[in-house]
Formats: structure tokens, sequence, C-alpha cells
């Protein structure tokens, strides 16, 4: 059974920081490996999607890297700013492209 | 198109009563998933339909949820006799599998249950 590991579970830093997010998974077999973004109380948003032929992914300062065999992937984000403050989530994509989501990260950056 | 709709954003009930919540897909998705959230968690998987055909269905999904794509198009998620428990975000998301953005999901704001 798939399971999905996000460490941190909260992190809290100060504005202008470059910050990583960790996320791990127990079964290599994955057709993608996906961050999404959320807000209190609001639904997902999409970040980057990384296919399982691809590295890593690229997005403004958001860079997202993938490591099949070992299971991990890494959301990087540089230069936070307060309106990074989020959950952000990890999900891996397996058949029917049904994801398996980790419990997410809370990022709060203050100024 | 505006995106995956959810209705009602919000539902408070009493324990016991039936509560359904529907789901409109981006019109050309093919594809579309319930996940359900509760505090601090990541969403999970409750099932997912390919046009109107419900092909998978997780061990969440009890024999008092029941979910509907008549048509191959907007869907609905029944809670009968709900239990306390029940309580949470319900996510609904779709996809398509034709390029471009094959395989991509996209998902609406919630639909948030609250059984008193």
């Amino acid at each position: 059974k798939q399971e999905v590991t996000q460490i941190p579970a909260a992190l809290s830093v100060p504005e202008g920081e470059n910050l990583v997010l960790n996320c791990s998974f127990t079964d290599s077999a994955i057709y993608n490996l996906q961050w999404f973004r959320q807000d209190p109380g609001k639904g997902l948003t999409s970040l980057l999607l990384i296919q399982s032929s691809q590295r890593e992914q690229t997005s403004g300062r958001l860079n997202a890297s993938l490591d099949k065999s070992s299971g991990r992937s890494t959301l990087y984000i540089a230069a936070s700013q307060p309106g990074d403050s989020a959950t952000y989530l990890c999900a891996v994509i397996g058949g029917y492209n049904k994801l398996i989501f980790g419990a997410g990260t809370r990022l709060a950056v203050h100024p | 198109d505006t995106g995956v709709s959810q209705d009602p954003r919000h539902k408070i009930t009493k324990r016991g009563q039936n509560v359904t919540f529907r789901c409109d897909p981006i019109s050309e998705h093919n594809r579309l998933y319930w996940y359900r959230q509760t505090l601090g968690q990541g969403p999970e998987f409750l099932t997912y339909f390919q046009n109107e055909a419900q092909l998978e269905k997780s061990r969440l999904l009890s024999d008092r949820f029941s979910a509907e794509r008549p048509k191959g198009s907007f869907s609905t998620l029944e809670i009968q006799r709900t239990e306390q428990g029940d309580s949470a975000m319900y996510l609904c998301a779709s996809s398509t599998d034709r390029p471009p953005g094959a395989n991509v999901l996209t998902f609406g704001a919630g639909s948030r249950l609250t059984v008193l």
C-alpha cells in the first residue's frame, strides 16, 4: 500500500529565506508526482506536476525534484514571501490518475 | 469555463440526516474524482468515474455513501444517516485523458460538512 510522508509537518520562517519541503513515498511504481498549495478552508491549487520520466520542474520561485528510485521529492521555494503562507501537499499519482496525498507541510512566512 | 464547481460550499446538519453534494467538472473532462479531507490531513481518495462509469471505490466509502454520475457530466455524493465522523471537507476533482493537459487534476473549492 502506497504511503506518502511529508516532513516537516510545520515550518515558520522569516521572509526572504529559501525553503525545502520534503516528501517521501513507499512504492516507486508511480506515474507522476504533484505538489499542491492549499489555503485555509479552500480547495487545492496545483503548483507543479513532475512526470515519472522527469527529474524536476520549475515555475517561478518554485522548483520540484523527483527521485523515484529513492522514493523522494523536494519542493524548493526561493526567497519566501508572506503570501507563500499555506499548506503544501505532495501527492503521488498511480492507476486511474488516483492521487495519494501526504498530510502536508503548514508553512508560515512572517515579515 | 469556470473550473470545477461544488455545491453547497458549506452544509451543517444534524446526526442522522441525509446530505447530498454536487460537483460540476470542467466540461471537457471525462474523469471525475471525490476525495475527503479531515482537519490536518491530506485528502483521501473516495471514488473515481470515467464518464458515467464508477470504476473504483475506496473502502472509506461505506454503504452509507453513494456517488453517481448519471450522464457523465455532473456528479452527486450522497451521505445517508450522517454521523459526526463524517464531518470533513469533500473535494471533487476532474481531469481529461486527452492532451493537452492530460491527467492533470483540477480541484474544486470543496464542500464542508459539519455534523452536529
